[in-house]
C-alpha cells in the first residue's frame, strides 16, 4: 500500500508570506505527527494528532505555526508570515494505533526555503 | 525533559567492515523505547531497530544489533558486514512509553559513508 506522502516536496517563500504544507497518512491510521529538522539537525517534535483531534502542540515554536486535521485524515502545517529561521524540512509521520507503542512511518518531507 | 546525545558526527567505514555508532540519553523515564532510524539521501527516515527498556536482551536485526546498557543510558548501533546502501544519516531516538502522546526525540545523527 501507499506511505506517507508529503506535498510539496519543496516550497520557496519569500519572507512574510504564508505556506500551508500538505501530510496524507497511511489509510486508517490514527496518529499524526509533524516534526521539523533544521539543516544538520535531527528532526524536532512539533504537534501530535489522534484521529482529528490535536492531543499535543508544545512543539509548535511560535503561534504564527498552525496545524489541523479536521476530519481524522489528512493534515496540514500552516506557517504564516514566514521568517528566514523556519527554513527546514517538515516531515510527517503517522501510526495505526492511538495506545501503546506503534511504528511512527515517515513521509519524505517538505523543504522549505525562506527567502 | 529527554535528551538523546549521539557524539559523532560522521564516520566512514569499509565495504564488509563492522562500525558502531554510539548514543547516550538522558531521562528520568523508567519506561521507554529506543530507537535507531535511517535516513537515506532521499530522507525517507527508516527504522532500523527498536528496544524496549524493560527488555534485558539487546535486540537485533539481521546485520544490525544494539548494545544497551541501560544503567549507563548508552545505546549503540553496531551494523556488521557493511554495505554500500548503509550510507546515510542515522538518528537515535526515544520514547516514552506512558501517556498519551508518543513522540519521538532525536539526536543530531551520524552521517555514515560506507566505502568501496
Amino acid at each position: 500500500g501507499a506511505g506517507v506522502s508529503q506535498s510539496p516536496r519543496y516550497k520557496v517563500a519569500k519572507r512574510g508570506q504564508d505556506v500551508a504544507l500538505r501530510c496524507d497518512p497511511i489509510s486508517g491510521h490514527v496518529s499524526l505527527f509533524w516534526y521539523q529538522q533544521a539543516l544538520g539537525q535531527g528532526p524536532e517534535f512539533l504537534t501530535y494528532f489522534q484521529n482529528e483531534a490535536q492531543l499535543d502542540k508544545s512543539g509548535l515554536p511560535s503561534d504564527r505555526f498552525f496545524a489541523e486535521r479536521p476530519e481524522g485524515s489528512v493534515s496540514t502545517l500552516k506557517i504564516q508570515r514566514t521568517q528566514q529561521e523556519d527554513s527546514a524540512v517538515y516531515l510527517c509521520a503517522s501510526s495505526s494505533r492511538q495506545g501503546a507503542y506503534n511504528e511512527q512511518f515517515f513521509g519524505p518531507g517538505t523543504r522549505l526555503t525562506v527567502l | 525533559a529527554q535528551t538523546v546525545t549521539q557524539s559523532q558526527p560522521e564516520m566512514s567505514v569499509q565495504e564488509a567492515e563492522t562500525v558502531t555508532l554510539s548514543c547516550t540519553y538522558d531521562t528520568s523515564e523508567n519506561n521507554y523505547y529506543l530507537f535507531w532510524y535511517k535516513q537515506p539521501p532521499s530522507r525517507q527516515m527508516i527504522l532500523v531497530i527498536r528496544q524496549e527498556a524493560y527488555k534485558q536482551q539487546n535486540a537485533t536485526e539481521n546485520r544490525f544489533s544494539v548494545n544497551f546498557q541501560k544503567a549507563a543510558k548508552s545505546f549503540s548501533l553496531k551494523i556488521s558486514d557493511s554495505q554500500l546502501g548503509d550510507t546515510a544519516m542515522y538518528f537515535c531516538a526515544f520514547m516514552k512509553r506512558s501517556g498519551s502522546n508518543y513522540k519521538l526525540t532525536f539526536g543530531k545523527g551520524t552521517l555514515l559513508t560506507v566505502n568501496p
